[in-house]
Parts: structure tokens; C-alpha cells; sequence
């Protein structure tokens, strides 16, 4: 079966670093994009950024560049989603999800999603 | 405010159809392929429409997508209580360089 296994809940206080993994498994993850998804409290979704495991090419949504770090260890199927100083607006439900790119078109869609790691960053 | 535009919520009864609409512009459904979830309560979202119109497998035949010009169209048909659900369209935007996804649209089945 394939499946992504995402992380489990954290609680963290403003300032502090974070990183939250997903792990693949039921296919090769290396031959496969991942994605972070980002749902705010009752909120919508939000595309935060991919990653291409076998070469660790990453791509930032322009919202999300420099606020979080995208990266993949394809030895142990995982992608990872990473915080250097968590802000209370962090605070959100974060999918990661299998990504696929639409032949010859900037297109993209998510066919395998995680449960999701939820955060909250409160002092 | 997002980039993509869907009524935020669509009723009807049971055994019924509905469509949820996702308008966008030249720079994103008018030049790219779109995609549809369903996010059920409490769960991850799910696709159900893909390259606009394709299903995945397992996804039933009840469910349909299509597009004209910068609008795309979900259409359920044999409306079923589990169907209630969120369900979000997504398209590439060539001039934001960013996946985006229309603002949800909350489906109840009356």
C-alpha cells in the first residue's frame, strides 16, 4: 500500500526550531516529487514547497522562502519540513503529500496525502 | 482573499447533483490543468479530479470535473450523506510561480 506517515504532534514555544518528517512507503520516493501543505486553524490550503528525493532539487512557494527549509533523505524514504524559529503564526495542521507534475506543463497534483502533523506554537 | 474563487458553501438533498465552481484568470486555469479534493472532517485532503477531468483509481464515476476557459466545474451526481466534505480546486499560476488552491467550498447534503 502505498502511504506517507507523517510525524506526530508538537507543541512548541516561540523561538524554538522544529522538524517534522514524512516517511514513504509502498513506492520508490526517490522516483517521486513530495509537497508540504500548509492548513491553517479553519482555514484553506496553503502549498508550501517541494522536493525531488533522488536530487534534492527543491522548490519554495514564494510565501514560504526563507520562513521554512524543504529536505529529503532518500536512503530512508523521508522528506522533512523544518523550522529555525517558530512564530504563534506557525501554528497550523502540515500535510506532505505525493506530488506529481502534469507532462510538458508547470501543473502539479497530489495523488497520496500524510494524515498530517499538526503544531502549536504558544508561549 | 485567494487567487482562485469558490462559493463557499453548496447544499442539496440526497440523491441530487451539484456542481462547485472555481474561477481564476489568464495566469492560472486559463493556461494550466486543475485539480480537485475532497477533505472529509478531520481527515487529509483527497484527490478526486486531476489534469481536469481525469479520475483517479478508486474514485467513483459520481464524481466529474471539467473546464472552460478560466472557470472549472466539480460535479457529484447521486448525492450521499459521506460526501459532505470541503472541497478545494488547485491549479499552477504562471505569474505568482506558486501552487494555488481555491478558498474551499463546504458541501452539505441536506
Amino acid at each position: 500500500e502505498v502511504q506517507l506517515v507523517q510525524s506526530g504532534a508538537e507543541v512548541k514555544k516561540p523561538g524554538e526550531s522544529l522538524r517534522i518528517s514524512c516517511k514513504a512507503s509502498g513506492y520508490r520516493l526517490s522516483s517521486h516529487w513530495i509537497a508540504w501543505v500548509r492548513q491553517m486553524p479553519g482555514k484553506g490550503l496553503e502549498w508550501m514547497g517541494i522536493i525531488y528525493p533522488d536530487d534534492s532539487d527543491t522548490r519554495y512557494s514564494p510565501s514560504f522562502q526563507g520562513l521554512v527549509t524543504i529536505s529529503a533523505d532518500k536512503s530512508i524514504t523521508t522528506a522533512y519540513l523544518q523550522w529555525s524559529s517558530l512564530r504563534a503564526s506557525d501554528t497550523a495542521m502540515y500535510y506532505c503529500a505525493r506530488a506529481t507534475a502534469v507532462a510538458g506543463t508547470s501543473s502539479w497534483y497530489m495523488d497520496v496525502w500524510g494524515r498530517g502533523t499538526p503544531i502549536t506554537v504558544s508561549s | 482573499q485567494s487567487v482562485l474563487t469558490q462559493p463557499p458553501s453548496v447544499s442539496a438533498a440526497p440523491g441530487q447533483k451539484v456542481t462547485i465552481s472555481c474561477s481564476g484568470s489568464s495566469s492560472n486555469i486559463g493556461k494550466n490543468y486543475v485539480s480537485w479534493y475532497q477533505q472529509l472532517p478531520g481527515t487529509a485532503p483527497k484527490l478526486l479530479i486531476y489534469d481536469n477531468t481525469k479520475r483517479p483509481s478508486g474514485i467513483p464515476d459520481r464524481f466529474s470535473g471539467s473546464k472552460s476557459g478560466t472557470s472549472a466545474t466539480l460535479g457529484i451526481t447521486g448525492l450521499q450523506a459521506g460526501d459532505e466534505a470541503d472541497y478545494y480546486c488547485g491549479t499552477w499560476d504562471n505569474s505568482l510561480s506558486d501552487v494555488i488552491f481555491g478558498g474551499g467550498t463546504k458541501l452539505t447534503v441536506l
